[in-house]
């Protein structure tokens, strides 16, 4: 199964300030998952953009899925010391299971 | 609502012993996924339950890795003999029945394996 590839691998902005991550996969997915992970914690979904769709909000994240680059982008605006964990992107694909990337370990500076 | 629950939390073997991890998934969630997530990496699927049926766990390895779920509801996932390159958090997730889709699935906080 695929795995799709985030980017950066880390990132570190002040607070306030936008925070973007990029995931890049290689085959077709029928829906993609972004998920949070505080250090030792599970993960908790953030948000799911189906193929068909192009945007998605849920409060200060805004994801966008472009299929024809097959790329998707995370945006969390005006970011918090909380915002501070590991995101991973996450696919969903014909064999109905999700294929996670490495992730990116965003730092939010106070 | 109670969320996935996962014992232990911390758990510190030596090599060649037996290990097991139990979960119990949300309510009503028919799917439970066990993942391994080694340090600095995303979860890997290790295997995957509808109700009590395995249906996903050509990732699991079969030699020395097991799991069950009698009942469809709480698993147990089992290492023996276990070897040093087994350290790693094992999460253990539940969803909805699978759409063909995928659905959000839930994590519980994982138990973290450390192997002398």
């Amino acid at each position: 199964s695929q795995q799709g590839e985030e980017d950066p691998q880390a990132l570190s902005i002040q607070e306030g300030e936008n925070a973007t991550m990029n995931c890049s996969y290689k085959t077709s997915i029928n829906n993609l998952q972004w998920y949070r992970q505080n250090s030792g914690r599970g993960l908790v979904h953030l948000i799911l953009i189906r193929s068909n769709e192009r945007e998605k909000h849920s409060g200060r994240l805004r994801v966008t899925l472009d299929t024809s680059k097959k790329s998707s982008s995370l945006l969390i605006t005006a970011s918090r010391a909380a915002d501070t964990a590991s995101y991973f992107c996450a696919l969903s694909g014909s064999a109905r299971q999700l294929t996670f990337g490495s992730g990116t370990q965003l730092t939010v500076l106070p | 609502e109670a969320g996935v629950v996962q014992s232990p939390r911390y758990k510190i073997i030596e090599k060649k012993q037996p290990v097991a991890f139990w979960c119990n998934p949300i309510s009503g969630h028919n799917t439970l996924y066990w993942y391994l997530q080694n340090l600095g990496q995303g979860p890997e699927l290790l295997i995957r339950y509808e109700n009590e049926e395995a249906v996903d766990d050509s990732q699991l390895p079969k030699d020395r890795f097991s799991a069950e779920r009698l009942k469809g509801v709480d698993s147990t996932l089992k290492i023996q003999p276990a070897e040093l390159g087994d350290s790693a958090v094992y999460l253990c997730a539940s969803s909805e029945t699978t759409t063909s889709g995928g659905n959000e699935q839930f994590f519980g906080p994982g138990t973290r394996l450390t192997v002398l």
